[in-house]
């Protein structure tokens, strides 16, 4: 990928209300996987979920789903029934699957903060 | 649950200085990268390491770094001369060769401060 970038710098939500962060990606492969990973203010980056390219079916885990739109190249993240615990930074990256490329491309991040 | 340690959480050093930033990956894992994070924004992939060599490296990692694996758990990343702008926070992270997982797993961060 020649980029990863998100749509919002910061955003906000209500406790127990949902969100969503907005990604794009800029590639011409086929398959690739995607990530969001949580970097709370301890700093520590934490995966949250994952996607492969070759799945329809968009990843669910607990309360995060992506909507993972390929031909868009979009990979937005929902967050259901928002607790004080997601604010955090969130980063989408990306990964080819191709050998000998071993990095993995992150986006600016999104800052989201929960009101209680 | 097995992490990736870093040390030493943060380090000030002069510029021109030579610093050394470690790393602990995960023991069953085969590979081993360093980005760094400049002022809590854009996370900048530096180098990536496997089998014992660099498997790839960005624009940013110049001459002036360096990574090994000296001793077969430690994974160090030298900056020989440092400069202001090197000033960051230095994430090692691991992942193992599982085929389903492609999961980068990162340590808490060495945060690096140049005067």
């Amino acid at each position: 990928a020649r980029a990863v970038t998100r749509s919002q710098p910061e955003m906000s939500v209500r406790e127990a209300e949902t969100v969503t962060l907005s990604c794009t990606y800029d590639t011409s492969e086929s398959d690739y996987y995607l990530f969001w990973y949580k970097q709370p203010p301890s700093r520590q980056m934490i995966l949250v979920i994952r996607q492969e390219a070759y799945k329809q079916q968009n990843a669910t885990e607990n309360r995060f789903s992506v909507n993972f739109q390929k031909a868009a190249k979009s990979f937005s993240l929902k967050i259901s029934d928002s607790q004080l615990g997601d604010a955090a930074m969130y980063f989408c990256a990306y990964r080819s699957t191709y050998s000998g490329t071993y990095k993995y491309i992150f986006g600016t991040g999104t800052r989201l903060k929960v009101l209680a | 649950e097995p992490e990736v340690t870093q040390t030493p959480s943060h380090q000030v050093t002069q510029m021109g200085q030579e610093v050394i930033l470690r790393c602990v990956p995960i023991s069953n894992h085969l590979y081993f990268y360093w980005y760094r994070q400049i002022l809590g924004q854009k996370v900048e992939f530096l180098v990536s390491f496997y089998n014992n060599e660099i498997s790839e490296k960005s624009e940013i990692f110049d001459d002036q770094f360096s990574v090994e694996r000296p001793d077969g758990s430690n994974f160090t990343l030298k900056i020989r001369s440092t400069k202001l702008e090197d000033s960051a926070m230095y994430f090692c992270a691991s992942k193992d060769r599982g085929t389903g997982a492609n999961v980068l797993t990162f340590g808490a961060g060495s945060r690096l401060t140049v005067l």
